[in-house]
């Protein structure tokens, strides 16, 4: 069983709708990471949480909007998405980034379909 | 950024049969990874690899890194059915990000028949 927890496991939306994605883990991890996944592609990063501070944002439209509530949560903000947004959507966690390099802990991750 | 090749792109094996799949990089590796993915669902970390020369162990799964840390290979002795899936190698950006960003090559698919 996976450390990371993503819910829900599906989630089909209107291009209206608003809605959330949500990641947890309990490994005390201070990394918290979101990637994209289109089929029979790689996962492709999207954002980076460092200590609940938004570090990395790959260039990622608006329509999505990350948040960290605290070290253990991170969630991901839909609104007004687009077909092309029909993907799965990984969330990751990793220890402490001044570590070093620190393996990437996967959920099983949130299969979006955009109607 | 970095750029990974896998080879091959897919793998059809018979049960009990070994099989090798590499990972070919752009530049120096400082930290390469190996996932494995079935279909649909998340990533599931295997081995780590930092230093030129390391090999790892798991099962009956290897995973090596060469000395000028360009290449990573992950062998797989007496393949079974549970083997079947997606196998990602990940590599961090050279000059070390700290937070370890990811890039990912294409993927190698792996079938075994029983």
């Amino acid at each position: 069983d996976t450390e990371v927890t993503q819910t829900p496991k599906h989630l089909v939306m209107g291009m209206t709708n608003k809605k959330s994605l949500k990641c947890e883990q309990h490994m005390g991890h201070r990394a918290m990471y979101w990637y994209k996944q289109k089929a029979k592609k790689p996962p492709e990063l999207m954002f980076v949480y460092s200590y609940e501070k938004l570090s990395i944002n790959e260039s990622v439209p608006s329509r999505f909007s990350p948040e960290c509530p605290n070290s253990s949560l991170l969630n991901l903000h839909l609104h007004a998405l687009q077909p092309e947004d029909s993907a799965l959507y990984l969330c990751a966690s990793s220890q402490e980034p001044e570590v070093g390099y620190r393996p990437q802990h996967f959920g099983d991750g949130t299969r979006l379909s955009i109607l | 950024s970095q750029e990974l090749e896998q080879s091959p792109q897919s793998l059809i094996v018979q049960e009990g049969k070994n099989l090798t799949i590499n990972c070919t990089s752009s530049k120096t590796l400082y930290g390469l990874y190996w996932y494995k993915q079935k279909y649909g669902e998340g990533l599931i970390f295997l081995m780590m690899l930092q230093k030129g020369g390391e090999e790892k162990s798991h099962e009956k799964i290897t995973a090596k890194l060469d000395e000028k840390k360009q290449q990573s290979s992950l062998h797989i002795t007496a393949s079974q059915p549970s083997h079947a899936g997606i196998y990602l190698c990940g590599a961090v950006n050279a000059g070390g990000t700290s937070y370890g960003k990811l890039t990912f090559g294409q993927g190698t698919i792996l079938t075994v028949h029983p």
